[in-house]
C-alpha cells in the first residue's frame, strides 16, 4: 500500500546526543515536510523540501537538520542544539506545492529526552 | 501572517448529538481549507477539504462549508458516534515566501463522545 512510513515510533535521547528520525514515502510525491507537535498545540513546520537536493527552513528550524538525497526519503536529525526536543514529530508529503494539493501525514514518531 | 483559530476543547457530547466545531481564519487571498483528525497516538488523517468559496467538503458524515464572507470553515456532523472521539484540526494552506506552501494549523479541538 502507498503511504508514508516513519521510524522509529518511539525514541529516547540522552542529553547531548543527535538522533535521526526516518521518513520514507512511496507515493511519488515531490514535496516533503517535517512538523513538530507539542501537547495542546497545533503543528509547527520545521523543514520542507520541494525537490531532491533542495530544502528550506520552516518556522522552527533551529536545532534541526535534514537531507533530501532521494525523492522518497526525508530524514530529520534532532541535534544537541535543540534545547527542548521532547515532542511528537510528523512527516508529511504532497504531490507538489499547489494550493489545492492535499498534504498527507505519516503515523508520527515520539521523541523523549531522558 | 496567516492564522487559524479554533474553539477551545474538550467538547464532550453524548452519542447521536449534533456536533459543531468552529474555525475561523485570517489569510491573504483565498487559501484552500482543511479539516484533519488525529486519533490517540497516531498521525493526522485528512477528513475533508474545500478549495474555493462556497465549496462544501464532506466525508464520513462530517461537513464544512468555505465561507469567505465570515472567513469561517466550521465542522459539523449530525449524529456523532463514540468512534468519532479524537482531536480535530482546522488548517489552511499558506504560501511560503521562499516558494512552496505549508499547512497552518489551529490548536486542535478534542472531541469526546460518551454513550
Amino acid at each position: 500500500d502507498g503511504g508514508i512510513t516513519q521510524s522509529p515510533k518511539y525514541l529516547f535521547r540522552k542529553e547531548g546526543q543527535n538522533v535521526t528520525l526516518s521518513c520514507e514515502q512511496n507515493l511519488n510525491h515531490d514535496a516533503m515536510y517535517w512538523y513538530r507537535q507539542d501537547p495542546g498545540q497545533g503543528l509547527r513546520l520545521i523543514y520542507y523540501s520541494q525537490i531532491v537536493n533542495d530544502f528550506q527552513k520552516g518556522d522552527i528550524a533551529e536545532g534541526y537538520s535534514v537531507s533530501r538525497e532521494k525523492k522518497e526519503s526525508f530524514p530529520l536529525t534532532v541535534t544537541s542544539a535543540q534545547k527542548n526536543p521532547t515532542a511528537f514529530y510528523l512527516c508529511a508529503s504532497s504531490i507538489g506545492f499547489f494550493s489545492g494539493n492535499t498534504i498527507y501525514f505519516g503515523e508520527g514518531s515520539w521523541l523523549t529526552v531522558v | 501572517g496567516d492564522s487559524v483559530t479554533q474553539m477551545e476543547g474538550p467538547v464532550t457530547l453524548s452519542e447521536e448529538a449534533f456536533l459543531t466545531i468552529n474555525c475561523t481564519y485570517t489569510a491573504t487571498g483565498y487559501p484552500s481549507l482543511f479539516w484533519y483528525v488525529q486519533y490517540p497516538g497516531e498521525g493526522l488523517q485528512l477528513l475533508l477539504k474545500a478549495t474555493k468559496a462556497d465549496d462544501k467538503g464532506s466525508n464520513k458524515g462530517f461537513e464544512a462549508t468555505y465561507r469567505k464572507e465570515t472567513t469561517s470553515f466550521h465542522l459539523e456532523k449530525g449524529s456523532v458516534q463514540v468512534s468519532d472521539s479524537a482531536v480535530y484540526f482546522c488548517a489552511l494552506i499558506t504560501i511560503l515566501t521562499g516558494g512552496g506552501n505549508k499547512l497552518t494549523f489551529g490548536t486542535g479541538t478534542q472531541l469526546k463522545v460518551e454513550l
